[in-house]
């Protein structure tokens, strides 16, 4: 069974710090997903990333980096000089595609507090 | 422009009440989905559709009912047998395999047991 840990519940650091959340996963698929979320006070999730198992390419977006490692099954995700709109709970979340279900099995969540 | 619309934001229910959660997509997303979130335990899945009539129960269907009549639309009916309904629900959508955009989640509903 797939499963998702994000063993970092609350992290508070002072703007313009950079941030890492981590994101352990397990499965026995080959292939499968792996994405971000992040969720403002709003309560919608917003999608950030998604990569698949064949690409360990890391990737660059603005502020936002991700670290995918198979080998230590982590997809870590950074926020450099972190803002106080950087703010919000993340979800990284597991995707199998065996069985051809394709259901996302999240994390519990890091809170992010960034404090002005 | 394309998303997913749940309504209503805030819904309150009486102890013994049915309650329906509407979810509405205009994506043509094959694959919608219902998860459940509680303070510090993430989001569970309460069932999931890959077309339209049928859907499959996830870990915590217990006291849920739903119904995909239509591609666009997959309502969630809270029973009067889920003992602990009170809880923010966030409505889902993607096509299958997911693409690089991922899965589409509505704004949620926030449910309170009064």
């Amino acid at each position: 069974a797939q499963k998702v840990t994000q063993a970092q519940t609350e992290i508070s650091v002072v703007e313009k710090e950079d941030v890492t959340l981590d994101c352990v996963y397990e499965t026995r698929d080959t292939t499968y997903y792996l994405f971000w979320y992040k969720q403002p006070p709003s309560g919608e999730l917003v999608f950030l990333i998604r990569r698949n198992s064949f690409d360990e390419q890391n990737e660059i977006s603005g502020r936002y980096s991700w670290n995918f490692q198979k080998s230590t099954s982590s997809f870590n995700f950074t926020i450099t000089a972190s803002q106080v709109v950087d703010s919000a709970v993340y979800f990284c979340a597991l995707s199998e595609v065996g069985g051809g279900s394709y259901i996302p099995t999240f994390g519990r969540g890091t809170s992010l507090i960034v404090h002005p | 422009d394309g998303g997913i619309t749940q309504s209503p934001k805030y819904l309150f229910r009486k102890e013994g009440q049915n309650v329906t959660l509407s979810c509405e997509q205009n994506l043509n997303h094959d694959a919608m989905y219902w998860y459940r979130q509680d303070p510090g335990q993430g989001l569970r899945l309460i069932y999931y559709s890959q077309i339209v009539n049928d859907f499959q129960k996830g870990d915590i269907a217990e006291g849920y009912s739903v119904s995909r009549e239509k591609k666009e639309s997959f309502p969630l009916t809270v029973t009067s047998a889920q003992k602990n309904p009170t809880a923010f629900y966030l409505c889902a959508s993607s096509i299958a395999p997911p693409g690089s955009d991922g899965y589409t989640f509505g704004s949620g509903t926030r449910l309170t047991v009064v």
